[in-house]
């Protein structure tokens, strides 16, 4: 079945400094992937879409300068947060969708815990 | 905006007894989907439906989607400590996936 590859898993770094995250779907094409943030014991909020080779579009009250967001290629997006601060220590997550036959399903990366210490 | 609600938001059963999370739009949705999250993982489609009144149900879990295509149902029979996790629905008001909305999902916690 369909895979979509979020690295790395967890990461700790220093407040001030710039974390990236990719997101590759493996097995097939993504023109459009998602980013989601989530806090512990609470849902999934969408931060942005991740759109190939066109401008990511933002959610109300994210900071595009500070998520950086850039879908180069079909099968990769990545986020970079920049000036990472503590409150920015969450669990990210990215997801795919693929559709067919009318079904569209999203397919979710592992995720990245992103600790700022 | 669209807000999909979830109920309950958390719940601890008995092994062996039933569960059910329900999920309210406030919008008509043109499909509805289920995932479900296992602690320290990521979220796992289950399902997707479509129609209206649509019933699904795999093994021991059915899927309910209502009539007037604004409230979903996910129920459990006889649940197994395996069932552990928090399950999400996901409201589309259009077709893809571009307008998907999260409800916050249902904790579910069995004890054996």
């Amino acid at each position: 079945g369909a895979v979509v590859s979020q690295h790395p898993s967890w990461v700790i770094c220093k407040s001030g400094t710039s974390v990236k995250i990719e997101c590759r779907s493996l097995d097939f094409q993504a023109t459009t992937m998602f980013w989601y943030r989530q806090f512990p014991k609470q849902s999934l909020m969408l931060m942005a879409t991740s759109n190939e080779g066109s401008k990511a579009t933002y959610e109300q009250g994210v900071e595009k300068d500070k998520f950086l967001i850039n879908h180069a290629s079909l099968t990769l997006s990545t986020l970079t947060v920049t000036s990472a601060h503590p409150e920015d220590s969450s669990f990210y997550i990215c997801s795919a969708p693929r559709g067919g036959g009318g079904l569209t399903e999203a397919f979710f990366g592992q995720g990245t815990r992103l600790t700022v210490v | 905006g669209q807000q999909v609600m979830q109920i309950p938001q958390y719940q601890h059963v008995q092994e062996g007894e039933d569960f059910t999370t329900y999920c309210n739009s406030s919008t008509t949705l043109s499909n509805i989907q289920w995932y479900k999250q296992r602690p320290g993982g990521h979220p796992v489609f289950l399902i997707q439906l479509v129609k209206s009144g649509e019933v699904k149900k795999q093994k021991r879990l059915t899927f309910q989607f209502g009539e007037a295509k604004k409230n979903s149902s996910l129920h459990i029979t006889a649940t197994q400590t395996t069932d552990v996790g928090t399950y999400f629905c996901a409201g589309a008001l259009g077709s893809g996936y571009s307008t998907l909305t999260f409800g916050k999902g249902t904790m579910l916690l069995v004890s054996p």
